[in-house]
């Protein structure tokens, strides 16, 4: 089945600590997102890579990272300077990332920071 | 920026009532998109709309883009218990711009 799998689904960390949320697909995508969604909130768009060894900052990249070195894979990584991390991460993909195709978003990982 | 805001940001409704979700743009967009996202779920894909003053229906769902391309509404006839979740509309600048989404919960 053609899909975005994200894990772990849900992320239990310390505060402190660097964390790293993975995101794949095989849909054979061009663009790749992450958001982030808050309870009772829309979606905010953390960063973005429209092809492959290339990335954007979206509204809040502040205290993430993220790298493409392979089409299928758009690993995120929650550092420590992220003030608030607890939230819910959805990754998405679409066919290429001119914002005329639907975009596809995988299962999501909660993560909790204590 | 850009901002796109939906109303309301709550409904309730008795399962048979009809539901309605209105989406408004500071700027005109080249399209609107629809999502929907259950509880707990991720939000999935409904619909897309491009053209001025477009219409598009999928079973009981209504959708419409504005003549000015700055708003859009969905609307759901006779709702039923599978309807709940939330819908965002989105709408794209040089990113996509998700809506603030309109929590539904329908009562049996």
């Amino acid at each position: 089945d053609g899909g975005i799998t994200q894990s772990p689904k849900y992320l239990f960390r310390k505060e402190g600590q660097n964390v790293t949320l993975s995101c794949e697909q095989n849909l054979n995508h061009d663009a790749m997102y992450w958001y982030r969604q808050d309870p009772g909130q829309g979606l905010r768009l953390i960063y973005y890579s429209q092809i492959v060894n290339d990335f954007q900052k979206g509204d809040i990249a502040e205290g993430y990272s993220v790298s493409r070195e392979k089409k299928e894979s758009f690993p995120l990584t929650v550092t420590s300077a992220q003030k608030n991390p607890t939230a819910f991460y959805l990754c998405a993909s679409s066919i290429e990332g001119t914002y005329s195709y639907e975009q596809y978003f995988g299962p999501g990982t909660r993560l909790t920071v204590t | 920026g850009q901002q796109v805001m939906q109303i309301p940001q709550y409904q309730h409704v008795q399962e048979g009532e009809d539901f309605t979700t209105y989406c408004n743009s500071s700027t005109t967009l080249s399209n609107i998109q629809w999502y929907k996202q259950r509880p707990g779920g991720h939000p999935v894909f409904l619909i897309q709309l491009v053209k001025s003053g477009e219409v598009k229906k999928q079973k009981r769902l209504t959708f419409q883009f504005g003549e000015a391309k700055k708003n859009s509404s969905l609307h759901i006839t006779a709702t039923q218990t599978t309807d709940v979740g939330t819908y965002f509309c989105a709408g794209p600048t040089d990113k996509l711009i998700f809506g603030t989404g309109t929590r539904l919960q329908v009562f049996p």
